[in-house]
């Protein structure tokens, strides 16, 4: 079946650690979104890819960074320098980045937990 | 910048129909969007409307009036499995950051 996956599920830390959070899809989308969702807040953009080795910063990256070196795969990199890491994250791809039309597909999401 | 107002909470019994609206303030405006989330879950993509009027996909519809920058979602035949947020997402150009979300609102069906 395709899908989005994201792993872990659940995912704790000490401070001061970096940690990396997996998202992949086989839906053959060209765009791909991470979002921070926290307690009874809306979806706020970290970072989002549109096209494999290009990516733009959301309006909250600070204190995170992406790669994208294949088009089914976006990992995001919790850093030591976010302040308030503990949060729920999504991520999500869409078929293109450019039509107004585009659905986003979610995955199941990853809740961490900073110790 | 640019601002979604939807209810924080909205509680309905079985079968019942219910109306969660959405104000924006953006920039620019190319559809409106609505997302369910059941707790702890993915959101998943409900509706979309780029134009005024109404869209009924079963039981849910959504509606948007553009000059008003308004739009709701209207659940039907209300089920206990509908209980989940709801949130809407306006659409404020062609490139892929520019959907922006708002807060929620959290639907409570009871029995």
């Amino acid at each position: 079946d395709g899908g989005i996956t994201q792993s872990p599920k659940y995912l704790f830390r000490k401070e001061g650690q970096n940690v990396t959070l997996s998202c992949e899809q086989n839906l053959n989308h060209d765009a791909m979104y991470w979002y921070r969702q926290d307690p009874g807040q809306g979806l706020r953009l970290i970072y989002y890819s549109q096209i494999v080795n290009d990516f733009q910063k959301g309006d909250i990256a600070e204190g995170y960074s992406v790669s994208r070196e294949k088009k089914e795969s976006f990992p995001l990199t919790v850093t030591s320098a976010q302040k308030n890491p503990t949060a729920f994250y999504l991520c999500a791809s869409s078929i293109s980045g450019s039509k107004t039309t585009d659905t986003q597909y979610f995955g199941p999401g990853t809740r961490l937990t900073v110790l | 910048g640019q601002s979604l107002e939807q209810p924080s909470e909205v509680t309905a019994v079985e079968g019942a129909i219910v109306q969660i609206n959405c104000t924006y303030q953006t920039s620019g405006f190319y559809g409106l969007s609505w997302y369910q989330q059941h707790d702890g879950g993915a959101p998943t993509f409900l509706s979309y409307n780029a134009l005024d009027g109404l869209e009924e996909t079963g039981r849910f519809s959504s509606f948007l009036s553009r000059s008003d920058s308004y739009g709701y979602l209207l659940l039907q035949e209300l089920q206990m499995k509908d209980s989940a947020s709801y949130f809407c997402a306006v659409r404020e150009g062609g490139s892929a950051r520019q959907l922006t979300f708002g807060s929620g609102t959290q639907l409570t069906v009871l029995p």
